[in-house]
């Protein structure tokens, strides 16, 4: 597509549910990155995938974070058993490449998520 | 997490004023960004600074690499109804594995027509 789609735009679990949030890269892009925005807040780092490689994860706030980019493209952020502070817009975006274009990040508009 | 200081948290502006906006972190970057965010839409990309010193414009805005490479800031000039909205700077630093992207506290501007 022509930019980064996000699925779904809102989605609302109640506490103990685990849920998984969709993030389809534009095509061709090597980086991908997904980021947690708390209400009024700058986008915080979560994880850093290169092509299917995930090189960083130290942002995920917890073990009931996980995410894969299995073939490269299309990349998936569960949560397990969701609580409330979890509840924030989970942003993906991807670059065309590392170095130094990496920083020219083209985001999606967001997830948000509501945990009840 | 980590995150840039960016100043003045929120500022409300005449339509046609010029506007300034700054961000300062505790680490040296090699590459500045400045990004615009909109309700309920991601970020979008305004400007990038890759030089120590540069002074780059897009338009009516124009932002600047700190000679330190520790801050930056972005200048809006006769600001229109449509600038509304939050402003983060983004830093990259220098090269390693990789090069995590900061995202800055925001600047939440408002423009009074």
């Amino acid at each position: 597509g022509a930019g980064v789609s996000q699925s779904p735009r809102y989605k609302v679990a109640k506490r103990g549910q685990d849920v998984a949030l969709r993030c389809d890269p534009i095509s061709g892009h090597v980086s991908l990155f997904w980021y947690q925005q708390a209400l009024g807040q700058g986008p915080e780092f979560l994880t850093y995938f290169q092509n299917e490689a995930q090189l960083d994860k130290s942002g995920l706030p917890s073990d009931r974070f996980f995410a894969e980019r299995p073939e490269g493209s299309v990349s998936t952020l569960k949560i397990q058993r969701t609580q409330q502070e979890d509840s924030a817009v989970y942003l993906c975006a991807s670059s065309l490449e590392g170095g130094r274009g990496t920083g020219e990040l083209f985001f999606g508009e967001g997830s948000r998520l509501t945990v009840l | 997490g980590q995150q840039l200081n960016q100043s003045p948290q929120s500022m409300f502006i005449q339509e046609g004023e010029d506007v300034s906006m700054n961000c300062t972190s505790s680490s040296i970057f090699n590459t500045w960004l400045w990004y615009k965010q909109d309700p309920g839409e991601g970020p979008v990309l305004l400007i990038a600074l890759y030089k120590a010193g540069e002074l780059t414009s897009n338009g009516r805005l124009t932002a600047q690499f700190g000679i330190t490479r520790k801050d930056s800031f972005l200048n809006i000039s006769a600001s229109i109804p449509s600038d509304v909205g939050i402003y983060f700077c983004a830093g990259q630093p220098p090269p390693g594995s990789y090069q995590k992207v900061t995202f800055g506290t925001g600047t939440k501007l408002q423009v009074i027509p």
